[in-house]
């Protein structure tokens, strides 16, 4: 089981921007996804867990969401700022271990 | 407050077996339903999952690595320790150790990480 994700997304401050994270060899909702964002130099941090909630403290500009039609989760994330200049990682299991998507660096512009 | 540090060498050799460390406060490592995961990331690379013991001592290694790497939980120091063999300058990494929740799998606390550096 493997989870694809986007190499690199750009968007503009004050605008929506969608992370993708596809699930290959297994379906995406057997287990929960998870999505982590890491600023530069920083460690990760939790920002959706259970595939749609929050941690206390993460705002809610951040959402998650699950498409079984695709087998794909996604992350949005709404009134861009500088700030979310960061790089995103989803994160479910394969039944028995966890499982990393690649990272997807978002660049706010 | 929840606190996991990892400890170890920043330059090892190639060849040469890499022994870390994961001290945990602020929980127990014996706490039910939780367990601590060990992670690397190269430099401009993304996140690896490398190895997870949860509270019960279930042990799980990563497929691609497990024939080198040994996870073991100390209950009395509430500590967990990494250890891996036959290290390669491939393995030049920051490691992280984190805390994992069975009930959902969430990475909720993670240490500062520790550089690491294999060179011959």
């Amino acid at each position: 089981f493997m989870l694809i994700q986007p190499h690199s997304v750009s968007e503009s401050p004050g605008k929506t921007v969608t992370i993708s994270c596809t699930g290959s060899g297994d379906s995406i909702t057997r287990n929960y996804v998870q999505w982590y964002q890491q600023r530069p130099g920083s460690v990760p941090t939790p920002l959706i867990y259970e595939d749609v909630r929050r941690p206390a403290g993460v705002p809610d500009r951040f959402s998650g969401s699950i498409d079984s039609s695709s087998n794909s989760a996604s992350l949005t994330i709404s009134g861009l700022k500088t700030e979310d200049d960061a790089d995103y990682y989803c994160q479910s299991y394969d039944g028995t271990n966890p499982v990393f998507g690649g990272g997807t660096k978002l660049t706010v512009l | 407050q929840i606190t996991l540090k990892e400890s170890g060498p920043t330059l090892v050799k190639t060849t040469q077996s890499l022994t870390l460390t994961c001290s945990v406060s602020g929980y127990s490592v014996d706490d039910v339903v939780m367990g601590v995961a060990w992670l690397r990331q190269p430099p401009g690379k993304a996140l690896e999952w490398l190895a997870l013991v949860y509270w019960n001592d279930d042990e799980r290694l990563s497929p691609s690595l497990k024939s080198r790497l040994t996870i073991k939980k100390d209950s009395f120091k509430n500590q967990v320790v990494l250890t891996m063999t036959d290290m390669d300058p491939v393995d030049t990494a920051t490691y992280f150790c984190a805390r994992t929740l069975l009930e959902n799998g969430l990475f909720d606390y993670w240490g500062q990480g520790t550089p690491v550096t294999v060179s011959s």
